[in-house]
């Protein structure tokens, strides 16, 4: 396990699809952070969990958003009825205590 | 969180050290100063991390002031790989990332 894994590296989808992206942090990391990225900005914070309890979730997370880690190892988000503007780098993040996190390579999304 | 103030950009020659300055003026005393960067297209990587101390790794050191109100990120021989968007996070107890637009670093040969 030498980092984390996200499947898959781009989705084209329709508007109005459904799609659902998968996260596999480092394997021994408790934390674990979604993200998204549009061009030329830093990335935005999406919502986070310590093991498998979903402790926060942004405002950025509308209903057609969710995301779940249901042993405290891989996570999914979905994304229900998709739009335009769901268009984005998707980025998941796992860490542990007080060190770096580790990113994966993201998802990048494009709703057409 | 705390807000972090970083320049839209900078030029570095290759060879010469890379120094990024970040303000965090309204840093609090538990809250750590990471350091990311984000190449094209890629996820972004860790660098380095700091509470008050100086700190350095293989990658980069950091210098925290006195005050913690500032630090600078210096790659000590900068390469044409190291151009990327260099992140400047204070990230506290809930260790959520509040990330701004970075500084887009440049180094040229």
């Amino acid at each position: 396990d030498t980092g984390v894994s996200q499947d898959p590296r781009h989705k084209i989808t329709k508007r109005g699809q459904n799609v659902t992206f998968r996260c596999d942090p480092i394997s021994e990391h408790n934390r674990l952070y979604w993200y998204r990225q549009t061009l030329g900005q830093g990335p935005e914070f999406l919502t986070y969990f310590q093991n498998e309890a979903q402790l926060e979730k942004s405002r950025l997370l509308s209903d057609r958003f969710s995301a779940e880690r249901p042993k405290g190892s891989f996570s999914t988000l979905e994304i229900q009825r998709t739009e335009q503007g769901d268009s984005a780098m998707y980025l998941c993040a796992s860490g542990l205590g007080e060190g770096g996190y580790t990113f994966g390579s993201g998802t990048r999304l494009t709703v057409v | 969180d705390a807000k972090t103030t970083q320049p839209p950009s900078m030029d570095c020659a290759e060879g010469r050290a890379a120094n990024l300055p970040c303000n965090h003026s309204t840093i609090s005393g538990n809250e750590y100063v990471y350091w990311y960067r984000q190449i094209h297209s890629q996820g972004p990587q860790y660098i380095i991390h700091g509470l008050k101390n100086n700190e350095t790794n293989e990658m980069a050191s950091l210098i925290i002031t006195e005050d913690r109100k500032s630090s600078t990120l210096i790659l000590p021989h900068a390469t044409l790989r190291d151009t990327a968007v260099y992140y400047c996070i204070v990230i506290g107890n809930n260790r959520k990332l509040i990330w701004g637009l970075g500084t887009s670093l440049a180094v040229n040969p």
